[in-house]
């Protein structure tokens, strides 16, 4: 079956410090991958995906590279900001369709401190 | 400017109580899902809608059910609450032409089963 693994959390960093959320995935067929994002009090939203090996999503400053040879979707960003303390979560879907298909890792908390 | 409202925000249930939790959105959007999210868990998707009159089970529909008599509406009724069904509910949707993985989120609905 399908599966995401994320790295445990919670992660603290001080502002501008450089982020790593670890991602790796487990899948039959070829997967698009994404992150989504959970403020505090919100619910998830996009934050950036992949659709194919060797694509790179960004948005905000983050970005993620789609590595087929390693099945990861690591997320990096070079300079956190207070403003994304959030919870991050990885996720993966098996083309268009089913929503039985889109599969979500645990989250992983990040905290970043002034 | 809404897309996905949940209503309610909050709620406490005896066990044994029945309750539904709404979802509305303005999207037009024809696919809608509901999830649970336990702490320190990913997502598990309840029960999913393609169209009106349309629904099926997802991962952990036990104890759920569903109607999805328009676009717009997609309630989750919970039978005979128990403690299990404590957690946070999320309702999301998206329209048919985008991919699997590209979800619009409520802001959720945090339920306490005592």
């Amino acid at each position: 079956g399908n599966s995401v693994t994320q790295m445990e959390g919670p992660v603290t960093l001080s502002e501008e410090a450089f982020l790593t959320i670890n991602c790796t995935y487990t899948a039959t067929g070829y997967p698009s991958l994404f992150w989504y994002v959970q403020y505090p009090g919100e619910g998830l939203q996009l934050l950036l995906k992949a659709t194919k090996a060797d694509d790179k999503g960004s948005n905000k400053g983050f970005e993620a590279t789609y590595r087929k040879e390693t099945t990861s979707f690591h997320l990096e960003k070079g300079s956190v900001q207070v403003s994304d303390s959030a919870v991050y979560f990885c996720a993966l879907a098996i083309s268009s369709g089913s929503a039985r298909q889109l599969t979500f890792g645990s989250g992983t908390q990040l905290t970043v401190l002034p | 400017n809404a897309g996905v409202t949940q209503t309610p925000k909050f709620r406490i249930l005896k066990i044994g109580q029945s309750m539904t939790l709404q979802c509305t959105q303005d999207m037009n959007h024809n696919y809608m899902y509901w999830y649970r999210q336990d702490p320190g868990m990913g997502l598990k998707l309840i029960y999913y809608s393609v169209g009106a009159g349309i629904t099926d089970k997802g991962e952990v529909p036990n104890g759920y059910n569903v109607s999805r008599s328009t676009t717009e509406d997609f309630p989750l009724r919970l039978e005979l609450a128990a403690p299990s069904q404590t957690s946070v509910y999320f309702c999301a949707s998206r329209p048919s032409l985008a991919g699997a993985g590209e979800l619009f989120f409520g802001e959720g609905s945090r339920l306490t089963v005592l």
